[in-house]
């Protein structure tokens, strides 16, 4: 069946770099759009990022432009998300999602990202 | 990249049917079919339960329905059940690729 799992949040300083990774399993991963979702403590669900299946288009909300970046290595079936200067407010749970047509039909399981000095 | 404005909690009685309202704007529900509807359980990641306005996806139960007008859609449960008790998203495409979710609805039973 369908897998995603999260790797790489913990705590990191203010100002400092982390990268997220996203291994997935049960279905063709170069097939499919990818997307960052993150949901800070206690608050709602936030778009972060898009990336294309074959990784050549990658899109970013407003929040994250030019400090996070999308990538992916489809041999290695892995999504990764590198957040540089890192501020309180990216604290979060960060979620992979698969797409489904235009809608995130499977999910993981989160990492936490904490920003704290 | 506004979220998309959510009622904080609606409440029912079992059996009775609740609706949820999203409103967006003319540059994404208004502008797109492709406003899908997720359940977050505590401490859980979310699950579809309704895309494409109103379609759902194998295994969701047919009390769940999803519509749309104009710039703002429409998520009801009926017969409401114990286990519906949780929070719900909505989310809308915006172009370019782009998403944008609701602000989150509190459902109680």
């Amino acid at each position: 069946q369908v897998q995603l799992v999260e790797s790489g949040g913990g705590v990191v300083q203010p100002g400092r770099s982390l990268r997220l990774s996203c291994t997935v399993s049960g279905f063709t991963f170069s097939d499919y759009a990818m997307h960052w979702v993150r949901q800070a403590p206690g608050k709602g669900l936030e778009w972060v990022a898009v990336i294309s299946y074959d990784g050549s288009n990658k899109y970013y909300a407003d929040s994250v432009k030019g400090r996070f970046t999308i990538s992916r290595d489809n041999s290695e079936n892995t999504l990764y998300l590198q957040m540089n200067s890192l501020r309180a407010e990216d604290t979060a749970v960060h979620y992979c999602a698969r797409v489904s047509g235009m809608a995130l039909g499977h999910w993981g399981q989160g990492t936490l990202v904490t920003v704290s000095s | 990249q506004s979220a998309l404005t959510q009622p904080h909690s609606v409440s029912g009685s079992p059996g009775q049917s609740v609706t949820i309202s999203c409103t967006g704007t003319t540059s994404d529900v208004g502008a797109y079919n492709h406003v899908s509807w997720y359940r977050q359980l505590p401490g859980k990641a979310p699950k579809l339960m309704i895309y494409d306005v109103n379609k759902r996806p194998s295994g969701v139960p047919d009390r769940f329905s999803g519509s749309k007008s104009g710039n703002t859609a429409s998520l009801t449960i009926s017969g409401l059940q114990a286990e519906d008790e949780a929070d719900y998203y909505c989310c809308s495409y915006a172009g370019n690729y782009t998403y944008v979710f609701g602000t989150g609805t509190k459902v109680t039973v």
